[in-house]
């Protein structure tokens, strides 16, 4: 059965930068792409962009593009979402999903807390 | 960006009711090439991941109940919980793909 499983909870401080990981299984790693949305708590869903994980490709929504990095390792079907210059504003949990081009997001990970705090 | 602005944010329904969800865009989402709506519902609980309800604004994921329907076009949608359940009681999400995706800003769904 496909899963997307991600890395546990993190603590940042403010200015430091959180690596989320987010191993897959149960299909064929390069036909879907990887993405990543956020939520705050008590807020909505929040997107942070896609990546293909066939050529390695990758679309950032504007607001994160210079402080996001979403990288991949097919050996091990493993997707990342690197983000740096975390403030309070990034204590989110952040999940990777996969899903066809330009389109929805059919399964899902179960989220990562990212905890940002002096 | 397109804006995607759902109403209510948040509606109370006994059970066995109905609820309907909207979700208005900032403009069409709808493909003028393929005809199609470039719209999906999610339904979000406490806890856990966020569920795949509707894509192609009315298309059923696989394994989801036929009391959830999605309908519209252009820029106005809509997921109807036909008949409420108790199981039914979480946070609802539109999203549009055919732009830069963004997301409404969620419908909360009670019991009455």
């Amino acid at each position: 059965q496909v899963q997307l499983v991600q890395s546990g909870a993190e603590v940042q401080k403010p200015g430091a930068s959180v690596k989320v990981s987010c191993r897959t299984s149960g299909y064929t790693f390069s036909i879907y792409d990887i993405k990543w949305v956020r939520q705050a708590t008590g807020q909505g869903l929040e997107w942070l962009g896609w990546m293909d994980p066939n050529s390695g490709n990758t679309v950032y929504a504007p607001r994160f593009h210079d402080r996001i990095t979403l990288t991949r390792d097919t050996s091990i079907n493993t997707a990342y979402m690197e983000l740096t210059s975390l403030t309070s504003e990034d204590t989110a949990v952040y999940y990777c999903s996969r899903g066809p081009r330009n389109g929805w997001q059919d399964y899902w990970g179960q989220g990562t807390l990212v905890t940002v705090s002096s | 960006d397109i804006v995607m602005t759902q109403s209510p944010d948040s509606l109370a329904v006994s059970l066995g009711e109905r609820a309907t969800i909207n979700c208005k865009s900032s403009r069409s989402v709808t493909s003028i090439s393929n005809n199609r709506n470039y719209v999906a519902w999610y339904q979000l609980k406490p806890g856990q991941a966020p569920k795949l309800l509707i894509f192609w604004a009315s298309t059923r994921d696989s394994g989801v109940p036929d009391r959830f329907s999605g309908s519209g076009s252009g820029t106005d949608f809509t997921l109807t919980i036909s008949s409420l359940q108790a199981e039914d009681v979480a946070v609802y999400y539109c999203q549009q793909y055919y732009g830069d995706v963004t997301f409404g800003g969620g419908t909360k769904v009670e019991i009455k």
